[in-house]
């Protein structure tokens, strides 16, 4: 039972446009929606959250949406650059007793074009 | 201020072997966490320690042990390992940045580990 699932294995958006990448979840207990970026024989990095009582965070290039009636998120990446390319994971939080339980989505690999 | 690291980067056991993944953080971050990643998943919680002295199962804790040694410390055992354990395996630590459930997980570089 796949509580996270981001549906695109993979996506490829020219230098310069907007990457969006998507993510859907099943359980409404989840506090926290976060996205992961990972690059080859390295741990992921954190990159952005939202809470689940908001609908949008931006950080610079950086914007998730949270769209919670349709348990749906998107990471919007504008403009894409060729550094961005990495495999992006959308995860989900729950608080338990002090430690952040992450249930990750597959990942989607993000190729950006010059 | 090296973050999390994790030892050793590679192995190969045989079937029935044991070992033990080490993992270390700098950051004074009270919980820790396993997850493994295979191809075409996402990372997977193994087992978690919310603080010193505490440690509890995730998603697919089944053939794996832990210790919570201390602050730092946490390690991953495989008493016997099968193939199906062959995974990339990342440590995590976790600190809160603010609010109530808002939380930022560091990971370790991982370690690739084949069994045949």
């Amino acid at each position: 039972d796949q509580q996270v699932k981001q549906n695109s294995p993979s996506l490829s958006v020219q230098e310069g446009r907007i990457s969006i990448l998507n993510c859907d979840y099943t359980n409404s207990m989840f506090d926290y929606f976060l996205w992961y970026k990972k690059y080859p024989a390295e741990g992921p990095t954190f990159l952005i959250s939202i809470s689940s009582i908001k609908d949008k965070n931006e950080d610079g290039r950086f914007t998730v949406f949270l769209n919670k009636s349709a348990k749906h998120l998107s990471l919007h990446i504008v403009p894409s650059q060729p550094g961005d390319s990495a495999v992006y994971f959308c995860a989900a939080s729950r608080l338990i007793q002090g430690a952040q339980k992450l249930v990750f989505g597959q990942g989607t690999r993000l190729t950006i074009n010059p | 201020n090296a973050g999390v690291t994790q030892t050793p980067k590679f192995q190969v056991l045989k079937t029935g072997q044991s070992m033990t993944l080490q993992c270390a953080q700098d950051m004074n971050h009270n919980s820790m966490y396993w997850y493994r990643q295979d191809p075409g998943m996402g990372l997977r919680l193994i087992y978690y320690s919310a603080s010193e002295g505490t440690t509890d199962k995730g998603e697919v804790p089944n053939g794996y042990n832990v210790s919570r040694l201390n602050k730092r410390e946490f390690s991953l055992r495989l008493e016997s390992a099968a193939p199906s354990q062959t995974s990339v395996y990342f440590c995590a630590s976790s600190v809160r940045v603010g609010g109530i459930a808002n939380y930022e997980q560091y990971f370790g570089p991982g370690t690739r580990l084949t069994v045949t």
